[in-house]
């Protein structure tokens, strides 16, 4: 079946250390893979996605097709960074979501 | 380009009520998508939807719950009956097209209900 786990519902970091946030999925096939970030109360927007291989407000993300994952990754967090992130996989027609990973960075 | 517009933005419901959650996509975007995002968890897929058409519901409870995207207006999402479980907020969301790679599924802001 398909699926997206991200296995951290929090993650505290401190302002200027580094981020990872785990994503790992499972499907049968050539993977499309999403990052999307929600800040407080507002709409999901799309950070970040494997196949335009870019950085986003620093942000980037490998797709590891041999440990089936596509971590989320900034060398120094800034407060601004503090958010819901969700790793979405594209299954046909429709986006899988993991249940995200809530960042804070503290000053 | 406004985006993905819902309305209303928050909605408060006693239980037995019906909800009505409306969806307008971007411009020039003809699918659209429901998702339900429950307290302290993520995303869950509703349904997809085509003007006057359901591509795929199997995310949708079996029971009360209904959407329609007719030729003209919105999208709808309706809950009849509802009850304290449906508290949720739920996001629209629209795109081009469904097929290729690299299409971008655009979010709006979320519809939160409450049902008291």
């Amino acid at each position: 079946a398909q699926r997206v786990t991200q296995p951290e519902k929090l993650l505290s970091v401190f302002k200027g250390a580094p981020v990872e946030l785990k994503c790992n999925y499972s499907y049968s096939g050539s993977p499309e893979l999403f990052w999307y970030v929600q800040y407080s109360r507002q709409r999901l927007q799309l950070l970040l996605r494997h196949i335009s291989r870019e950085s986003i407000k620093g942000f980037t993300a490998d797709l590891n097709k041999g440990e089936t994952s596509f971590h989320l990754k900034k060398p120094f967090a800034q407060e601004e960074d503090s958010a819901m992130y969700y790793c979405a996989l594209k299954n046909t027609d429709k986006l899988i979501f993991g249940t995200g990973t809530r960042l804070q960075v503290f000053p | 380009n406004a985006g993905v517009m819902q309305n209303p933005r928050h909605l408060v419901r006693r239980r037995g009520q019906e909800a009505r959650l409306r969806c307008s996509p971007m411009k020039g975007h003809s699918h659209v998508y429901w998702y339900r995002q429950l307290p302290e968890e993520g995303l869950k897929f509703m349904v997809y939807l085509q003007k006057e058409n359901i591509i795929d519901e199997s995310g949708m409870p079996k029971e009360r719950f209904s959407a329609e995207f007719p030729k003209e207006g919105p999208s709808i999402l309706r809950i009849q009956q509802v009850v304290r479980g449906d508290s949720a907020a739920y996001f629209c969301a629209s795109s081009p097209s469904p097929t290729g790679t690299g299409n971008t599924i655009y979010f709006g802001e979320g519809s939160w209900l409450t049902v008291v």
